[in-house]
């Protein structure tokens, strides 16, 4: 069965960091790019970052960019996502999603989130 | 920077109705890279539609997709009591990035 599971969320203060995780299983990890999207308490889904399955390729979304770094692990089947400078509005939960094909694509399996909360 | 309107907001209807949710983009999407996803309370999206038009694997046929370009539109035939939900449209075809939409809400 292809499944993700995220892990590395919290409670962090403004200003700090934090390391999430993704580990993929049941499919060629290698092979398909992966990215990171998020939803705010009672909001809409937000794309973070993406990137290709070898990891040679990123992308950002601007409200992260030079403060979040994608990140993969093809030996270790795993995802992460470094978050630098956290602010108030980066508490989300984030989801790591597995893309159909090629770079950008729409997002076939779904982990179940990770909750990353930024307050003092 | 490309923007999907979805509309309307909250789409307020019974088991056995039809539903259709609009998803308008700022740019025309090549290719017609346009998905749509379901979201139930607490739980993770689920990928329903990709291709503007493609069902994914186990969604059932009451669930449809169609349009190109600027303007898409999901279609749910008769609503099931599991069907009252968020969806989203995000497209993936055009800028260096993927965009979602604000989300519809079907509600009994």
């Amino acid at each position: 069965e292809v499944q993700l599971l995220e892990s590395g969320g919290g409670l962090v203060q403004p200003g700090g960091s934090l390391r999430l995780s993704c580990a993929a299983y049941g499919f060629t990890f290698s092979s398909y790019a992966t990215a990171w999207v998020r939803q705010a308490p009672g909001k809409g889904l937000e794309w973070v970052s993406i990137i290709s399955g070898s990891g040679g390729s990123t992308s950002y979304a601007d409200s992260v960019k030079g403060r979040f770094t994608i990140s993969r692990d093809n030996s270790k089947n795993t995802l992460y996502l470094q978050m630098n400078s956290l602010r108030a509005e980066d508490t989300a939960v984030y989801y790591c999603a597995k893309g159909r094909s090629g770079y950008y694509s729409d997002l076939v399996v779904w982990g179940q989130g990770t909750l990353v909360t930024v307050s003092s | 920077e490309i923007v999907l309107t979805q509309s309307p907001g909250t789409l307020s209807l019974s088991p056995g109705e039809r539903a259709t949710l609009s998803c308008r983009v700022s740019q025309s999407v090549s290719s017609s890279y346009l998905a749509w996803y379901q979201q139930k309370s607490g739980q993770a999206p689920r990928l329903l539609i990709y291709g503007a038009s493609n069902r994914a694997t186990g969604i059932p046929d009451r669930f449809s997709g169609s349009g190109s370009g600027t303007d898409f539109t999901l279609t749910i035939s008769r609503l099931e009591p599991e069907d009252f939900a968020v969806y989203y449209c995000q497209q993936y075809g055009s800028s260096r990035a993927l965009t979602f939409g604000g989300g519809t809400k079907v509600e009994i």
